[in-house]
């Protein structure tokens, strides 16, 4: 079946600018995570989403991160003012639900470059 | 805060098993232990999670130890393909995975 899609898959964009990410989670998804990866480091957690349940903010690293998500379908993560420490790729994963016995399947990501 | 200890980099010849250990002393009883891979450029892929009992799947097999304080990742018959990062991470709860360095696995021909 289809897996976590997200597009763009790459993005330049000037920095002050704001953008824009999607992500299509599979089907049946109930949980939606965003993760960051900066060039040649490891994945930092963003935001994740449970059914109707507050999302879990804790990870975005400034007011200029937001996140929504509607209903358990496609999620938009937002990027205000870009800065070009924001460049990395951003990853989406989704799971059949936010438990620890679910694995996340993740999608290709999206390469923003902030110029 | 990865909670996990992995080798920095190991080899493997093409056709043979490559081992990945990791070493999870403080893991909780809860807790599960996945195994994620990461090809060049592209999103980290799933490869098998286990609680308390090894598990096999049609990519690896997965070795806990009874005291669960470690587990060892086994790719049967590695190809090189199978060259990538390869992360070992202790899960507590249903929300974000916490990824460390990774063991970088080069297998050649």
């Amino acid at each position: 079946g289809a897996g976590v899609s997200q597009s763009p898959s790459n993005k330049v964009t000037e920095k002050g600018k704001d953008v824009e990410l999607r992500c299509d989670p599979i089907s049946g998804h109930t949980a939606l995570y965003w993760y960051r990866q900066r060039l040649g480091q490891g994945l930092e957690f963003l935001i994740y989403f449970q059914g109707n349940s507050a999302p879990d903010k804790s990870g975005l690293p400034s007011d200029r991160f937001s996140a929504e998500r509607t209903g358990e379908s496609v999620s938009t993560l937002t990027i205000q003012r870009t800065q070009q420490e924001d460049s990395a790729v951003y990853l989406c994963a989704s799971s059949l639900a936010a438990s620890a016995s679910y694995e996340q399947y993740f999608g290709p990501g999206t390469r923003l470059t902030v110029t | 805060d990865a909670k996990t200890t992995q080798p920095t980099s190991m080899d493997c010849a093409e056709g043979r098993a490559a081992n990945l250990p990791c070493n999870h002393s403080t893991i909780s009883g809860n807790e599960y232990v996945y195994w994620y891979r990461q090809i060049h450029s592209q999103g980290p892929q799933y490869i098998i999670h286990g609680l308390k009992n090894n598990e096999t799947n049609e990519m690896a097999s997965l070795i806990i130890t009874e005291d669960r304080k470690s587990s060892t990742l086994i790719l049967p018959h590695a190809t090189l393909r199978d060259t990538a990062v390869y992360y070992c991470i202790v899960r507590p709860s249903g929300d974000k995975l916490i990824f460390g360095t990774g063991t970088r696995l080069q297998v050649f021909p």
